[in-house]
């Protein structure tokens, strides 16, 4: 069984700080772990993935995040905020075939405010 | 890249009538695709799982019988809620996957606003 546990559905930082949003799975398999962004009214757009190659994955618009498999994490970092990060992020895990189903397990979320 | 499109990406009908919302992988052949439901403020919730050419799989405490899903094609997935109601209002989003692609690519969702 998976399960995706995001700590803190609200997090807020000031423009230029450090963006942190926290994510830890657990997984019976060699998991990948996926984190999205969603605007508002929009669909989910994929920032980065982990699919058992480097632990150190680079995404889009400057995040990035690393796999960490002795704390089961998956946290997202940007070195600098900026105001259009604003969002609701979402991180997911997939046995990616494993079961034969490609299921994704989706955390609750977390909405990103940022500062002026 | 791979690409799914959603139609129509907004809607508004009446109470107790049908809506048809449809998933399209515009430059891979889905073998597997999903279908989603999303309430303001929360997070995604699998509804079912469709495989072309098969019965779609619906997530516990999801009325099949409300929500048809067909999947004929190894392009197109059809969501049609019948007999819509206030409560059905929600974000609907599909996603594809495949056996070469053993991920999910999400469409742009779809607003159904029934009155």
């Amino acid at each position: 069984a998976q399960s995706v546990t995001q700590l803190g559905s609200h997090v807020s930082v000031s423009e230029g700080a450090l963006v942190l949003l926290r994510c830890n799975y657990s997984s019976s398999v060699p998991p990948y772990l996926f984190w999205y962004v969603q605007y508002p009214n929009q669909g989910l757009q994929l920032l980065l993935k982990y699919t058992s190659a480097a632990t150190l994955v680079k995404g889009i618009n400057g995040f990035e995040a690393e796999f960490k498999k002795s704390e089961t994490s998956f946290h997202l970092t940007k070195p600098s905020a900026h105001m259009s990060d604003a969002a609701e992020y979402f991180c997911a895990v997939s046995d990616h075939g494993t079961s034969g189903t490609y299921k994704y397990i989706f955390g609750t979320g977390t909405r990103l405010k940022v500062l002026a | 890249g791979a690409v799914v499109s959603q139609h129509p990406s907004w809607v508004i009908c009446k109470s107790g009538t049908s809506v048809k919302i449809e998933c399209r992988s515009l430059d891979f052949q889905a073998t597997t695709m999903f279908w989603y439901r999303q309430f303001p403020k929360q997070s995604l919730m699998l509804m079912a799982t469709s495989n072309e050419g098969s019965k779609a799989t619906y997530e516990q405490g999801v009325e099949k019988d409300k929500f048809l899903i067909n999947h004929a094609s190894l392009t197109l997935s059809t969501l049609t809620v019948t007999s819509a109601h206030p409560e059905d209002s929600s974000f609907y989003i599909c996603s594809a996957a495949s056996s070469r692609r053993n991920e999910q690519f999400f469409g742009p969702g779809t607003r159904l606003t029934v009155l």
